[in-house]
């Protein structure tokens, strides 16, 4: 059974630019949630899709947004990047929403610099 | 606020000795909790995950935690460490919140495994 799988693994941007991550979860698993990850700020929540729609937001700026397709494959998007975005980006996916007792999986993440 | 302490960001241990990893959760309700793993580059790794039932919870490449309800604690052990165990360690407890899953993380133990 494939676990999370994101794409790309690593990516160089320029300030001001765009991107756009992937993320395929697990087979069978609806929800998928993406996290930041920096040195100075650790782990943080960005936000969470289910069912093609977001069901949770962290305290990120509008700057950040994400979708989920009808596949469960989800995506998730930086606009007018800034130097303090450079960050792993980690995609999570799990069964159920608002569960508890649901076990969250992680892919190896999206390493994004910006320049 | 619900939070989670990791209060020793980095921790050295020679190969062959015990391991105990501290994790102190601050929820009001049931917590459901995790550890992950990340070696460098790498994303985060399941090692256990502790939902109800049995406090001692065993998991993956030989690590065990404990849940302790009146200390609010989840620490995470290994009889005997292996060099391939050094990494980075991460506590983490379930919140519930929008209906949505959010795992909400520690800073994260450095593991430093001296031969």
């Amino acid at each position: 059974k494939a676990g999370v799988t994101q794409t790309p693994r690593y990516l160089i941007k320029t300030r001001g630019q765009q991107v756009t991550l992937s993320c395929s979860p697990i087979s069978g698993h609806r929800s998928v949630s993406w996290y930041q990850q920096t040195p100075g700020q650790g782990l943080q929540f960005l936000f969470e899709y289910f069912s093609e729609t977001q069901r949770n937001k962290g305290n990120f700026p509008g700057r950040f947004s994400g979708r989920q397709f009808s596949n469960s494959r989800s995506e998730m998007n930086v606009s007018t990047l800034e130097l303090g975005d450079s960050a792993l980006y980690l995609c999570a996916s799990s069964l159920y929403l608002g569960q508890g007792g649901n076990t969250i999986y992680f892919g190896e993440g999206s390493w994004l610099t910006v320049v | 606020a619900q939070s989670v302490t990791q209060p020793d960001i980095h921790i050295t241990v020679s190969e062959g000795a015990s391991l105990e990893l501290r994790c102190n959760y601050s929820y009001g309700a049931t917590p459901y909790l995790f550890w992950y793993v990340q070696s460098p580059g790498q994303g985060l790794q399941l090692l256990l995950k502790y939902f109800s039932g049995d406090t001692l919870v065993q998991g993956i490449k030989g690590f065990e935690a404990e849940f302790k309800r009146s200390q609010s604690s989840f620490n995470l052990r290994k009889p005997s460490v292996h060099w391939s165990d050094a990494a980075e360690y991460f506590c983490a407890v379930w919140i519930l919140t929008g209906g949505g899953n959010k795992l909400t993380f520690g800073t994260g133990t450095q593991l430093k495994v001296e031969l």
